[in-house]
């Protein structure tokens, strides 16, 4: 446990929503990641952050934002949610050259 | 450019005998591998890593793994299969480059354990 939390576990909304997640970590480490986990596909890098407001884009960034303005925080936002963003969406951590998860969004997209 | 196959997306056994999961990678440098494990609805834990030390690797639970850099594979063992053991398992292959670490899955293979 690398003191990793998620809020919310679990989110319903409507196609066009904004929708924000959040990482929260009590570790002071630097680097922070946000993961898509879908069926067939393992887990996709989405963003990561390297430091306060250092991010950078992953393999599926598209319809994605970021933001770290403090260390502890990395916030995901769908601007405007789409049926295709219904995922399991996972924050990491790496610690030394290891990452640890936490618990996971459910987001589901009507 | 790296990559990760895990050879099985479904594995069955019996309770008691052998596990065997494969997985094979491509990197360009000298990687550090992983096996993490998930059970349902649950996040991802870390069973065990290579990082360049042992090529024979413990982790918990029981599991092991070797590293065999002449056929690139990282393949995930253990002796005697237990009903807790029913998970999706995940191998990880990363590299450290332009400062950072770049993490790439694999797509997971589903475990079943028979009583």
């Amino acid at each position: 446990d690398a003191g990793i939390t998620q809020s919310p576990r679990h989110k319903v909304t409507e196609t066009g929503t904004p929708v924000t997640l959040r990482c929260h970590q009590t570790e002071n480490h630097r680097y922070m990641y946000w993961y898509r986990q879908d069926p067939g596909h393992g887990l996709r890098l989405i963003h990561y952050s390297y430091g306060v407001k250092d991010t950078d884009k992953g393999e599926v960034s598209d319809g994605y934002s970021v933001s770290r303005s403090k260390t502890e925080d990395f916030l995901l936002t769908l601007e405007s949610a789409t049926s295709s963003q219904t995922s399991v969406y996972f924050c990491a951590i790496t610690a030394g050259d290891t990452q640890y998860f936490g618990p996971g969004t459910r987001l589901t997209v009507l | 450019a790296q990559s990760v196959t895990q050879l099985d997306s479904h594995v069955s056994v019996s309770e008691g005998t052998p596990v065997l999961l494969r997985c094979n990678y491509s990197s360009s440098y000298s990687p550090s591998l992983f096996w993490y494990v998930q059970h349902p609805n649950k996040g991802l834990q870390l069973l065990l890593k290579y990082t360049s030390a042992a090529t024979l690797v413990k982790g918990i639970n029981g599991f092991e793994a070797e590293f065999k850099k002449s056929e690139t594979s990282f393949h995930l063992t253990k002796p005697s299969a237990h009903m807790s053991d029913a998970a999706e398992y995940f191998c990880v292959v990363s590299e450290y480059a332009s400062g950072t670490y770049k993490y790439i899955f694999g797509t997971g293979t589903r475990l079943k354990v028979l009583a």
